[in-house]
Order: C-alpha cells, then structure tokens, then sequence
C-alpha cells in the first residue's frame, strides 16, 4: 500500500541554519504530495503542496521539489528561525487504489535555537 | 471562513463514561476526517466520509468507537464506554473532494480518560 517515511527528528537548529527534513514516499500512480505543519496546541496547516512530478512547492521560504525518480519530496529552507520550531509532517494523497485520504508521516520535530 | 471548529477543546472524564466529540466543517467541504494523535503512534486515521457517507473506517479501533455526520457540516465521534488508552488529541478535518485539494484541520479536541 501506499506509505511515507520522514527522517526521525528531532532534529535541532541554531537560527538561520539551512533545514533539510528527508520524506519519501512509495505509491503506485500519479499521488499529490503535501507538508504540513503543526505548531503546539494547534491542528495541522499546510505548508505546501505539489500535484506532478517535478513541481516545486514553495510557501514561507520553504519549498519541496516533487521527484519521481527518486520517491522524494524533501522540504528545504535556507535560515530557519525561531518561529519555524514545530511539527513538520510529510503527506501523500490519490495514486492507484487510493481513495481520496490522505495518508501521513509520522512527523518531525524541529527546534531552532536563537 | 471560521474554519474546522472542534468541541470542546479539553473534556476529562473517568473510565466508563460516554464522551461526544463534535465537529463543524468548513462550509462547502464535502470530505470530513477524524484524526487520533498520541506521542507513541502519531497521526492515525480514524474513520473519513465523502458526501455523508463513511467511506472508510478501518482505523476504528473497535466498536467503543462510532462516528456520524447527521448532515453535510456536522459529525461526532463517540466512544462508549471510554477507556484510559483512548486519552489522546483528537483531530477533525475537512476537504473538497479531490485528491489535490488539502486538508483544514480544526485545532483538536485534548481528551483525558481517568
């Protein structure tokens, strides 16, 4: 079935690190990728999202390239900040034998340190 | 737009009790999803619906569990009798139908089951 797998966090930054979170992904077909983030006490937001191989999402300064080739979808950013401290999920959605749902990483904690 | 409204936001309650988590989605959106999120499993999926209609509920954990939506922008999630493994963050969600169109999460229900 259709799965992702995000690099295990957490991973710890001092401000204006470059951030790299590692997702990859396995499903059969065409699926939309997406990160979402989730800041304390709150739900998840999407961050960003691309629907085709190649397409790069960007939001925030974050960006995710879709690449087929090599299953991934990493999210980048070049200085993180405080603010960026939170849960970063990597999600899929649609591809063979999907029916709609999105099916989600188990999340990556990230703290950046001023 | 108000977004996905959840309540209530903490309910506490003993071990047997019937709790009632309800859900508002945002108007327009015809895909509801319920979340669980605990620090040892994640985000796990519970039950989604497109258009009213359970589509999949396989990630119910068992019959304590039941989800309805009485009409196109409400639903609940009840668990009866409630057990101390059921404490955890419950999250709803709503979509358009599509498998490009993002999830909107609401900002959680924080159950605790003594």
């Amino acid at each position: 079935g259709n799965s992702v797998t995000q690099m295990e966090g957490p991973v710890t930054l001092s401000e204006e690190a470059f951030l790299t979170i590692n997702c990859t992904y396995t499903a059969t077909g065409y699926p939309s990728l997406f990160w979402y983030v989730q800041y304390p006490g709150e739900g998840l937001q999407l961050l960003l999202k691309a629907t085709k191989a190649d397409d790069k999402g960007s939001n925030k300064g974050f960006e995710a390239t879709y690449r087929k080739e090599t299953t991934s979808f990493h999210l980048e950013k070049g200085s993180v900040q405080v603010s960026d401290s939170a849960v970063y999920f990597c999600a899929l959605s649609g591809g063979s034998g999907n029916t709609g749902k999105l099916i989600f990483g188990q999340g990556t904690t990230l703290q950046v340190k001023p | 737009d108000a977004g996905v409204i959840q309540s209530p936001r903490h309910e506490v309650t003993e071990m047997g009790q019937e709790v009632t988590l309800r859900c508002k989605l945002i108007s327009g959106h015809n895909s509801l999803f319920w979340y669980r999120q605990t620090m040892m499993r994640g985000l796990e999926l519970l039950i989604y619906f497109n258009n009213n209609v359970p589509i999949d509920d396989s990630g119910m954990p068992e019959d304590r569990f039941s989800a309805k939506m009485p009409n196109a922008s409400f639903s609940t999630l009840k668990i009866q009798p409630s057990e101390p493994r059921d404490s955890a963050v419950y999250f709803c969600a709503s979509s358009s139908q599509g498998q490009n169109s993002p999830l909107h999460f609401g900002n959680g229900t924080r159950l605790t089951v003594t």
